[in-house]
């Protein structure tokens, strides 16, 4: 079984500082790893996803994420918030088969001016 | 890129009614549709997958009956809640993928259904 933990419901930074969205994830086999961004009343935009290869995975809106395996971690960074990145955050895995993608419960970012 | 068009994106209905909620991929072929469902301030629930031209495969806890699923087209998936109630007024929002093994799950903009 899969499952996806996000640490704090919601996070304040201040425009300009560095934001980090932490996501832990539980799966027994390779996980698939992704970053979805939504707005109020929109559906979800993915930022971002990891499947193989490369550990430090780039995305939209200046966004990256690293896949630490030893800490079975997929946390979301940006170096500098934007009040555009005001939002609810969701990590999510899926396993390789691709069959079922899993939520955390999300974030919710606060920018502050 | 791809799109998911989902429509209606809000809608209120009187309990007892029913209620169809679209989604079309515009411009690829989905193989598998999926169907979540948000309550306020909470996580996505999945609800069922969908694939074109078989029955839907609803979650534990899902009911079936009164969340009808069909994915008659490559391009189209629709759920139908039936008899609604006020309880199941929430944010729903379908996802499409023409390439599972890439993961590439596009969503819709979803739809805010209140029944009163």
């Amino acid at each position: 079984a899969q499952s996806v933990t996000q640490l704090g419901s919601h996070v304040s930074v201040s425009e300009g500082a560095l934001v980090l969205l932490r996501c832990n994830y539980s799966s027994s086999v390779p996980p698939y790893l992704f970053w979805y961004v939504q707005y109020p009343n929109q559906g979800l935009q993915l930022l971002l996803k990891y499947t193989t290869g490369a550990t430090l995975v780039k995305g939209i809106n200046g966004f990256e994420a690293e896949f630490k395996k030893s800490e079975t971690s997929f946390h979301l960074t940006k170096p500098s918030a934007h009040m555009s990145d005001a939002a609810e955050y969701f990590c999510a895995v899926s396993d390789t088969g691709g069959f079922k993608t899993i939520f955390g419960a999300g974030t919710r970012l606060f920018v502050k001016a | 890129g791809a799109v998911v068009s989902q429509h209606p994106s809000r809608v209120i209905c009187k309990s007892g009614t029913s209620v169809k909620i679209e989604c079309r991929s515009l411009d690829f072929q989905a193989t598998t549709m999926f169907w979540y469902r948000q309550f306020p301030k909470q996580s996505l629930m999945l609800m069922a997958t969908s694939n074109e031209g078989s029955k839907a495969t609803y979650e534990q806890g899902v009911e079936k009956d009164k969340f009808l699923i069909n994915h008659a087209s490559l391009t189209l998936s629709t759920l139908t809640v039936t008899s609604a109630h006020p309880e199941d007024s929430s944010f729903y929002i379908c996802s499409a993928t023409t390439d599972r093994e890439a993961h590439g799950y596009t969503f819709g903009s979803g739809t805010r259904l209140t029944v009163v």
